[in-house]
């Protein structure tokens, strides 16, 4: 079965500390994996797309890296600051699927 | 744009009343998906759309009806929901397999 685990659960950490989240999945064969942003009671906003042959993105803050053999993905982001605060969940598409699988996220705290 | 359009933004219904979910998007997709979100837990997924043709039901329950009326339009028609529906109810759009998906800020859901 193909599966997405995200570890932390959750994550509180002081303003301004570079902080780590992490994204486990099963089977190599996957067309992207994708990285998402949710508040509270609000949709999902795009982070990064890391395609199956890239091996990190970077967008400001935030660099995404992407170990496709060992079937890992890490979402680095540095500086964090309160704003940062949310929900993050990793998705896989993988080729047998046609649409997302979702992590069950990590919720950050950033505290001023 | 990469927008996608929900609407409403809430909704509160009665177990035998009907109602619809409205989702847009005019980046040209042709592929569109309806998600389903308990507090809590990640999204699943629950209908596709590829170029208008339902291309993957998820054994969702008959009280919910999906329509695709063109390439921008999706709706998911509600009726006789069960309280155990209540939810947050995503739409997602993408080019097609393996390229990026952008969600919409979804319907918060109540059925009473």
């Amino acid at each position: 079965k193909q599966e997405v685990t995200q570890i932390p659960a959750a994550l509180s950490v002081p303003e301004g500390e570079n902080l780590v989240l992490n994204c486990s999945f099963t089977d190599s064969a996957i067309y992207n994996l994708q990285w998402f942003r949710q508040d509270p009671g609000k949709g999902l906003t795009s982070l990064l797309l890391i395609q199956s042959s890239q091996r990190e993105q970077t967008s400001g803050r935030l660099n995404a890296s992407l170990d496709k053999s060992s079937g890992r993905s890490t979402l680095y982001i540095a500086a964090s600051q309160p704003g940062d605060s949310a929900t993050y969940l990793c998705a896989v598409e993988w080729r047998s699927q046609g649409n997302l699988i979702f992590g069950k996220g990590t919720k950050l705290s950033v505290k001023p | 744009d990469t927008e996608v359009t929900q609407t409403p933004k809430h909704l509160v219904m009665g177990m035998t009343n009907k109602k619809s979910l409205k989702c847009e998007q005019h980046m040209g997709h042709r592929a569109m998906y309806w998600y389903k979100q308990k507090a809590k837990k990640p999204p699943e997924l629950m209908f596709v759309y590829s170029y208008e043709k339902l291309s993957i039901n998820e054994s969702v329950p008959s009280r919910f009806s999906p329509e695709c009326p063109n390439s921008s339009l999706l709706n998911l028609h509600l009726h006789a929901l069960q309280p155990e529906d209540s939810a947050l109810y995503l739409c997602a759009s993408t080019q097609g397999a393996g390229t990026e998906a952008f969600f919409g800020q979804g319907t918060r859901l109540t059925v009473v």
